[in-house]
């Protein structure tokens, strides 16, 4: 099972300024990798697949990059609808063992 | 707008069973791989299962595989999870959460709201 682990566990940023998340895969998963938002009482929300592709109607400022065993979400310029918790997940595995990182809190400093 | 809502989440004994199931609507529910995933209270999210758009392939994660089994109902849009001998650490809120691309080993593009379990001992 490829493990992975996200960096940090809390990050604490002011609106406007950028935010760097990081992912890493005990393992290679190519670019085998989704990024989503959670927020309280909300549905979790797609950001990003295929490590670098916006997801539908997600704003430019969330950006994707990496492959292999190490990743990067960045929001360019925090909104205040920003601040939440993403997680990162992998789908490199055939049979499907799709797995995801502890999570990132985004928090207003 | 596509949607899924879970139900049949409650409290049940350890070694007890319960059924959830997850109704979906604003898309084609028999073109699409759906995928179980929950997270414990505090946690982050574990993969549990994925059924393919006819049900005849499924996937388990080592942890439930045969104890949960997940199953669907498209001329109702709706999927299932039956789970028996339940655990303490099954306690989580379940989502159902659709496939992308129908990628059964793929990223997830839309969730529901989910459904609490908690196994009491």
């Amino acid at each position: 099972e490829i493990v992975m682990t996200q960096s940090p566990a809390t990050l604490s940023v002011s609106p406007g300024e950028r935010a760097t998340l990081s992912c890493r895969a005990s393992e290679s998963a190519s670019s085998n990798l989704a990024w989503y938002q959670q927020k309280p009482g909300q549905a979790l929300r797609l950001l990003i697949y295929g490590a670098s592709t916006r997801a539908t109607g997600i704003p430019a400022r969330f950006s994707g990059s990496g492959s292999g065993t190490e990743f990067t979400l960045t929001i360019s310029s925090l909104q205040s609808e920003d601040f939440a918790v993403y997680f990162c997940q992998q789908y490199n595995d055939w049979p499907p063992k799709l797995t995801f990182g502890g999570g990132t809190k985004v928090e207003i400093k | 707008q596509v949607q899924l809502v879970e139900s049949g989440g409650g409290v049940v004994q350890s070694g007890g069973s319960l059924r959830l199931s997850c109704i979906a609507s604003g898309f084609s529910f028999s073109t699409y791989g759906i995928h179980w995933v929950r997270q414990a209270p505090g946690k982050g999210l574990e993969w549990v299962a994925v059924i393919s758009v006819d049900g005849t392939v499924k996937y388990y994660a080592d942890s439930v595989k045969g104890r949960f089994t997940i199953s669907r109902a498209n001329s109702k849009n709706t999927l299932y999870l039956q789970m028996n001998s339940m655990r303490a650490e099954d306690t989580a809120v379940y989502y159902c959460a659709r496939a992308r691309n129908n990628q059964l080993a793929g990223s997830i593009d839309y969730w529901g709201q989910g459904t609490l379990v908690t196994v009491s001992s």
